[in-house]
C-alpha cells in the first residue's frame, strides 16, 4: 500500500514564524501536491510538483513556497505565518498520467494553528 | 473553466436508508472521475473511480456511473451504515479539482 506521511498531526505557531511542513511518500510517485482544507471551501490546491525540483502554482499559492529536492519528499513552507493560514494541510501523491492525474493518495493531514 | 459541483450538506440519514450525493463536473476533455472519503481525523482515501464514459465504479456497496451526457458522477448506496458517516468528495483528474465535500451522518 502507498503510504504518505506528514511530519506533524498538530502544529501551533506564532504570527511571523517560518513554518515547514514535510511530506514523504514511499511509492516512487512523480506527482506530489499540497492542499489546504477549510470548512465550506473543500480542498484548494496550493502547489504541486510533477518531478524533482519542478513546481507549479495551484489556486492559492500566495504566502507559501515549496521545495522538492528528492522524489519522495515535498515540503511546504510558510515564509511568515499569518492567522489566516490556520487550516488543515493535506499532502498527496500520485502517478503521472498523460490524461491527467491518477488516483491521489493522501497523508493524514497537519492541523496548523497560527496565533 | 473546469470545476466540480457537489451537493451541499450536511446529510443525515437513518441506518439502512438509501443515499445519493450528486456531483456534476465541467471539463474541456474527458477526465477520470473519483469519489474520495474522509473519516474523522484522517486524510482522504479513494472510495471509487471511473476512467471513461459509462464506466461504473464501485466499492464497499457504493456505486457511481460516469455519465458524459449529463456530466455527472452521482454517488449512491442502497443501505447506509453508521460506519459510513464521513465527508465525501467528488473530484476529477483534470486540473485536480475537488468538490467542497458532503458531510454524511448516519444515525442508528
Amino acid at each position: 500500500d502507498v503510504k504518505v506521511t506528514q511530519s506533524s498531526r498538530y502544529l501551533v505557531k506564532r504570527t511571523g514564524e517560518k513554518v515547514f511542513l514535510e511530506c514523504v511518500q514511499d511509492m516512487d510517485h512523480e506527482n506530489m501536491f499540497w492542499y489546504r482544507q477549510d470548512p465550506g471551501l473543500g480542498l484548494r490546491l496550493i502547489y504541486f510538483s510533477y518531478d524533482v525540483k519542478m513546481k507549479e502554482k495551484g489556486d492559492i499559492p500566495e504566502g507559501y513556497s515549496v521545495s522538492r529536492e528528492k522524489k519522495e519528499r515535498f515540503s511546504l513552507i510558510l515564509e511568515s505565518a499569518s492567522t489566516n493560514q490556520t487550516s488543515m494541510y493535506l499532502c498527496a501523491s500520485s502517478l503521472w498520467r498523460r490524461e491527467g492525474t491518477d488516483t491521489q493518495y493522501f497523508g493524514p493531514g497537519t492541523r496548523l494553528t497560527v496565533l | 473553466g473546469n470545476s466540480v459541483t457537489q451537493m451541499e450538506g450536511p446529510v443525515t440519514l437513518s441506518e439502512e436508508a438509501f443515499l445519493t450525493i450528486n456531483c456534476t463536473y465541467t471539463a474541456t476533455g474527458y477526465p477520470s472521475l473519483f469519489w474520495y472519503v474522509q473519516y474523522p481525523g484522517e486524510g482522504l482515501q479513494l472510495l471509487l473511480k471511473a476512467t471513461k464514459a459509462d464506466d461504473k465504479g464501485s466499492n464497499k456497496g457504493f456505486e457511481a456511473t460516469y455519465r458524459k451526457e449529463t456530466t455527472s458522477f452521482h454517488l449512491e448506496k442502497g443501505s447506509v451504515q453508521v460506519s459510513d458517516s464521513a465527508v465525501y468528495f467528488c473530484a476529477q483528474s483534470d486540473q485536480f479539482y475537488f468538490g467542497t465535500g458532503t458531510s454524511l451522518t448516519v444515525i442508528p
